[in-house]
């Protein structure tokens, strides 16, 4: 499977600001998909991410929110706007592979104060 | 809502055989299952999938029931590292290839 990374790998920040998470492949990916997972909780998806279209977001989520970026085959980002405790999560991305298996980053610790 | 069922915590001694349930008694025809692991909120580990025969890797064994309502993820010899918390998930291999996590198994290996 193809190696998939995260920054920051965790970061504090203040409430009303905002945090872009970053996620790399070292391939080229069709499919990668955000999740949150609340402290203590199962993960959550945020939205899926195709490359050249528009993600696709999840119930509850919206894009205001949870701006994502997929630039191209390999690279994504989510942003977390005006930020505030309720957003202090692990946020993952996550990429499908063959067999159409996920295959997870390392997740990205947000503590917002 | 999730497409599974797993019992909230398990014990299991070291050198043991650790045997996981799930109950996904609503699983299409064109749905998998898969299971994945998640150590100290790392990001989850794929650890096998199958979609009706038992499926054997080096990590574990699968037992998918004949009517596809249920499963089991089996860990031949737990050690102290498979302590975490285990996810069962089904999804359809065509389409969104979402998935909907459960609340998972917090799997205790003991010494």
């Amino acid at each position: 499977s193809a190696v998939i990374s995260q920054k920051p790998s965790r970061d504090i920040c203040q409430r009303g600001t905002s945090l872009t998470i970053q996620c790399q492949v070292d391939s080229q990916v069709t499919m990668m998909f955000w999740y949150r997972q609340q402290p203590g909780q199962s993960l959550t998806l945020i939205a899926t991410a195709n490359q050249g279209s528009e993600a696709t977001y999840e119930s509850g989520f919206v894009i205001d929110k949870f701006p994502i970026s997929r630039p191209n085959l390999t690279f994504s980002t989510l942003t977390v706007s005006n930020m505030s405790p309720e957003d202090s999560s692990i946020y993952l991305c996550s990429y499908l592979g063959v067999q159409e298996t996920q295959y997870f980053g390392p997740g990205t610790r947000l503590l917002v104060l | 809502d999730a497409k599974t069922t797993q019992p909230t915590s398990m014990d299991c001694a070291e050198g043991r055989a650790a045997n996981l349930p799930c109950n996904h008694s609503t699983i299409s025809g064109n749905e998998y299952v898969y299971w994945y692991r998640q150590i100290h909120s790392q990001g989850p580990q794929y650890i096998i999938h199958g979609l009706k025969n038992n499926e054997t890797n080096e990590m574990a064994s699968l037992i998918i029931t004949e009517d596809r309502k249920s499963s089991t993820l089996i860990l031949p010899h737990a050690t102290l590292r498979d302590t975490a918390v285990y996810y069962c998930i089904v999804t359809s291999t065509s389409g969104t290839y979402k998935y909907i996590f459960g609340t998972g198994t917090r799997l205790k290996v003991l010494a």
